[in-house]
């Protein structure tokens, strides 16, 4: 079974522009979660997505955004990118995203703005 | 601030010997996870312990529970090389979400 996979692996973005980052989970996962990992915050949780619905969502401006399609796969833009967006978003997908439930993780995609 | 907190933030230590890392945790919880991270790639889930469990072993791996201190511990038994990584305690808060610890970047030489 493929695990999760994200797209881009590496991005390089000037600030004021826009970015979509891309997450393929699992084959027969429902549940898609974002997070923000930096050297200086750690592991932030975005949101979360299940049956194209975002039923949670973490302390990030608006700016963040995500969608779900019918085949559970899931983007996540920024828009307006500042300085500080630099960081390896993360995707993790789960069956059900039942609270405890294992989280499978992709590789991520590194962010630069510049 | 995260939820969890590790200690120590960096360990080395030589291939074959031990290594404890610990965690703690500020609210109640129905079970902790354990993950590692190879150097800037994804997370890899190593093993869930709830809160009703006292201690949980996988292969090399222990990890111990006391909700009374919310703490945990993991225990890495027989170091290798490849063990070399970030270790991070994860507390489950809602669908699809965990808060994470900040983590202990483990370095095993070989």
């Amino acid at each position: 079974k493929a695990g999760v996979t994200q797209t881009p692996r590496y991005l390089i973005k000037t600030r004021g522009q826009q970015v979509t980052l891309s997450c393929s989970p699992i084959s027969g996962h429902r549940s898609v979660s974002w997070y923000q990992q930096t050297p200086g915050q750690g592991l932030q949780f975005l949101f979360e997505y299940f049956s194209e619905t975002q039923r949670n969502k973490g302390n990030f401006p608006g700016r963040f955004s995500g969608r779900q399609f019918s085949n559970s796969r899931s983007e996540m833009n920024v828009s307006t990118l500042e300085l500080g967006d630099s960081a390896l978003y993360l995707c993790a997908s789960s069956l059900e995203g039942q609270e405890g439930e294992k989280l499978f993780f992709g590789s991520g995609t590194q962010l630069s703005v510049l | 601030s995260q939820q969890g907190e590790e200690d120590p933030q960096a360990l080395s230590i030589q291939e074959g010997e031990n290594a404890t890392m610990n965690c703690s945790y500020k609210t109640s919880i129905n079970n902790l996870q354990w993950y590692r991270q190879n150097s800037g790639r994804g997370l890899v889930h190593l093993i869930l312990i709830r809160s009703n469990e006292r201690e949980k072993h996988s292969g090399r791996l222990r990890v111990t529970l006391d909700t009374s201190k919310k703490s945990s511990s993991l225990l890495i038994t027989a170091s290798r090389a490849a063990d070399t990584a970030s270790y991070f305690c994860a507390t489950p808060r809602g669908a699809g979400k965990s808060t994470f610890g900040d983590g202990t970047t483990l370095t095993v030489k070989p």
